[in-house]
């Protein structure tokens, strides 16, 4: 099946470091990939989608200046948090579709989501 | 704006039988998809079942079942025989373009 590598699955960071987060389609093309964040026992909240060769589309209320994300290649998309503070803590996971299935009713799949903790 | 709501944040169901896990959505469209996803302790996203909106014939994945009422936009998701690896958040989902909308999720507690 489709598989979707999220890299790291953890990581700490100092307060306004900048830390990136890797999402590879394993053995699928991802014309598109989303962003998703996740605070403890709450639901996944869209924050931007993520298309090949061009800039991503933010969600409202979510400042592309701090996550900036680049889908430099079909397989490949990144989300880094710039300037982290702590609040910026939290579980991220990213998705992807794969572009041979086409439409956007086929599912999505999803990494395994990165647990940040900013110090 | 689209929006999917689940008002049970917790239920609990023992080993082998069935509960019922509750979705409203809200949408302008006429075509759409719905979908269940479970997120177990591990925070993986699975897919349970999908339902497209055009299709009156409610989907089915062995144990999982949903109740889909268009007009009264109502997706409910129903396990039978309950598992103990049934425990787990469960997220009702809703697109119409290349979006995916999340409900707010119900956990799922199945005691022995």
């Amino acid at each position: 099946g489709a598989v979707v590598s999220q890299h790291p699955s953890r990581v700490i960071c100092k307060s306004g470091t900048s830390v990136k987060i890797e999402c590879r389609s394993l053995d699928f093309q991802a014309t598109t990939m989303f962003w998703y964040r996740q605070f403890p026992k709450q639901s996944l909240m869209l924050m931007a989608t993520s298309n090949e060769g061009s800039k991503a589309t933010y969600e409202q209320g979510v400042e592309k200046d701090k996550f900036l994300i680049n889908h430099a290649s079909l397989t490949l998309s990144t989300l880094t948090v710039t300037s982290a503070h702590p609040e910026d803590s939290s579980f991220y996971i990213c998705s992807a579709r794969d572009r041979s299935v086409g439409s956007y009713n086929s599912p999505l799949h999803f990494g395994n989501g990165t647990r940040l903790t900013v110090t | 704006a689209q929006t999917v709501t689940q008002s049970q944040p917790e239920m609990s169901v023992q080993e082998a039988e069935t509960v019922t896990l509750s979705c409203t959505y809200d949408t302008s469209e006429n075509n759409y998809y719905l979908f269940w996803y479970k997120q177990p302790p591990s925070r993986q996203m699975i897919l349970v079942i999908r339902q497209e909106a055009y299709k009156q014939q409610n989907a089915t994945e062995n144990r999982f079942s949903v109740n889909f009422q268009k007009a009264a936009k109502s997706f409910s998701l129903k396990i039978s025989d309950s598992q103990l690896g049934d425990t787990a958040m469960y997220f009702c989902a809703f697109t119409d373009t290349d979006k995916l909308i999340f409900g707010t999720g119900t956990r799922l507690q199945v005691f022995p």
